[in-house]
């Protein structure tokens, strides 16, 4: 058990416009998620720690209003990308904490590669 | 602060030789110590980690790390390399000051493993 999945695993988008990211736990719920964004031959950079049925809470430096976290259920996640630039492209991966889980495990989807033309 | 350092942005190893990923970390307490490795174009895949106990962790795919306290090294190992190896790894802790189980990553190392 514990598999995250992510869709959709690529997209492809024009400047201005905006994009969806859904996070699914797929065999467990998840009260807290992660987003996480990646550069090429860089680590993983905390944007956001999403908590079901609140506001997320964002890292110092990412725009709440840029990137939209929507946490409706204990296993449903969205990051929307909005008025997407060509700097906004990246992997974007998430992560889901799994209630109960030995010593904080966090299960992490495939990634998104998002680019912006 | 807390924080984890992989001091090797890349290591390089023939196919059959021992392999070590290095990394180091500067916690308060008690660290939760984690390694995952990343393909190109995929998430992170969990491969072991250290809460307590034996200083010797086993994880997936032959992999095993050494916690040791002294000299606050998690160092990643296996005695045997393969060419299916290659790829990326980080190593990470547990954000001990956040109640919502956030994990700090190092910058990373790239394994390649040439036949």
């Amino acid at each position: 058990g514990a598999v995250v999945s992510q869709h959709p695993s690529w997209v492809i988008c024009k400047s201005g416009t905006s994009v969806k990211i859904e996070c699914r736990s797929l065999d467990f719920q998840a009260t807290t998620m992660f987003w996480y964004r990646q550069f090429p031959k860089q680590s993983l950079m905390l944007m956001a720690t999403s908590n079901e049925g609140s506001k997320a809470t964002y890292e110092q430096g990412v725009e709440k209003d840029k990137f939209l976290i929507n946490h409706a259920s204990l296993t449903l996640s969205t990051l929307t990308v909005t008025s997407a630039h060509p700097e906004d492209s990246s992997f974007y991966i998430c992560s889901a904490y799994k209630a109960g889980a030995a010593y904080n495990e966090q299960f992490f989807g495939p990634g998104t590669r998002l680019t912006v033309l | 602060a807390q924080s984890v350092a992989q001091p090797e942005d890349q290591v390089n190893v023939a196919e059959g030789n021992p392999l070590t990923v290095k990394c180091t970390y500067s916690v308060s307490g008690n660290p939760y110590l984690f390694w995952y490795v990343q393909y190109p174009n995929r998430g992170l895949q969990f491969l072991l980690k250290y809460i307590t106990g034996d200083n010797l962790v086993k994880g997936s795919y032959g992999f095993e790390a050494e916690f040791n306290k002294s000299q606050t090294s998690f160092h990643l190992k296996k005695p045997s390399a393969l060419v299916s190896d290659s790829a990326l790894y980080f190593c990470a802790v547990r954000d001990m000051y956040s109640s919502a189980s956030k994990i700090i990553f190092g910058s990373g190392t790239r394994l390649s493993i040439r036949p």
